[in-house]
């Protein structure tokens, strides 16, 4: 079966940074998605990786190992509108998009 | 900055009554979905259309589901009846529809809660 993996909730302070993990095992690859979506709205494209390495967009970077099949999402100099939950999506072999659980991101001040 | 349409965008209804949800994507998208999203869980693909047809719809309901997008822009996603159990976010979005790997753009949802 296809799975995608990633913790449920985090916390994490104000102005620091967080990692949040995604593993996946899927038939097939074409690509690794990240979406925030806050509570009550709809989610919303943060980034993309279909090659390995680092991808860097303002204060957040997705990073991809598909040897590994292990992304994560980092995100700096956090902010409290940052709270909200980020779902990793997996597009397997037939296109279609495999979707993680999300995981839930409790910012403190 | 152009984005998917939806209506409406809160529903309550009681069961075994029918619903219709309604879907504008953006200008231009060919390719347009219908998810299901349950609190807590990842958004589930029901239906997907490339222009008027149907891509795949292998995880809808087809006994209470139905949807339709006739002129290939514009969608609707009946349910009828309803359910307690379809108590969820109903989400639309679009993408380009020139690349499968095309990035896939959601309108704000419909939460129908069914008493």
């Amino acid at each position: 079966g296809q799975n995608i993996d990633q913790p449920t909730e985090m916390t994490a302070t104000e102005g620091a940074i967080v990692q949040i993990n995604c593993t996946y095992q899927t038939s097939g690859f074409n690509g690794l998605f990240w979406y925030q979506q806050h509570a009550g709205e709809a989610p919303t494209f943060l980034s993309y990786n279909v090659l390995d390495g680092l991808e860097e967009k303002g204060r957040f970077s997705s990073f991809l190992s598909r040897s590994k099949g292990y992304s994560y999402l980092l995100l700096k100099e956090l902010q409290m509108k940052d709270s909200a939950s980020y779902l990793c999506a997996v597009m397997d072999s037939n296109y279609q998009l495999i979707w993680g659980a999300g995981t839930k991101l409790i910012i403190k001040p | 900055e152009a984005e998917v349409a939806q209506s409406p965008r809160y529903k309550i209804t009681e069961k075994s009554q029918a619903v219709a949800f309604w879907c504008d994507p953006i200008s231009g998208h060919a390719t347009l979905y219908w998810y299901r999203q349950i609190l807590g869980q990842g958004p589930e693909l029901l239906v997907q259309f490339q222009d008027e047809s149907v891509v795949d719809d292998s995880q809808l309901p087809k006994d209470r589901f139905s949807a339709e997008r006739l002129k290939g822009v514009d969608s609707t996603l009946k349910i009828q009846p309803a359910e307690l159990g379809d108590s969820a976010m109903y989400l639309c979005a679009s993408s380009q529809g020139g690349m499968h790997t095309d990035t896939q753009y959601f309108g704000p949802g419909t939460r129908l809660t069914v008493l």
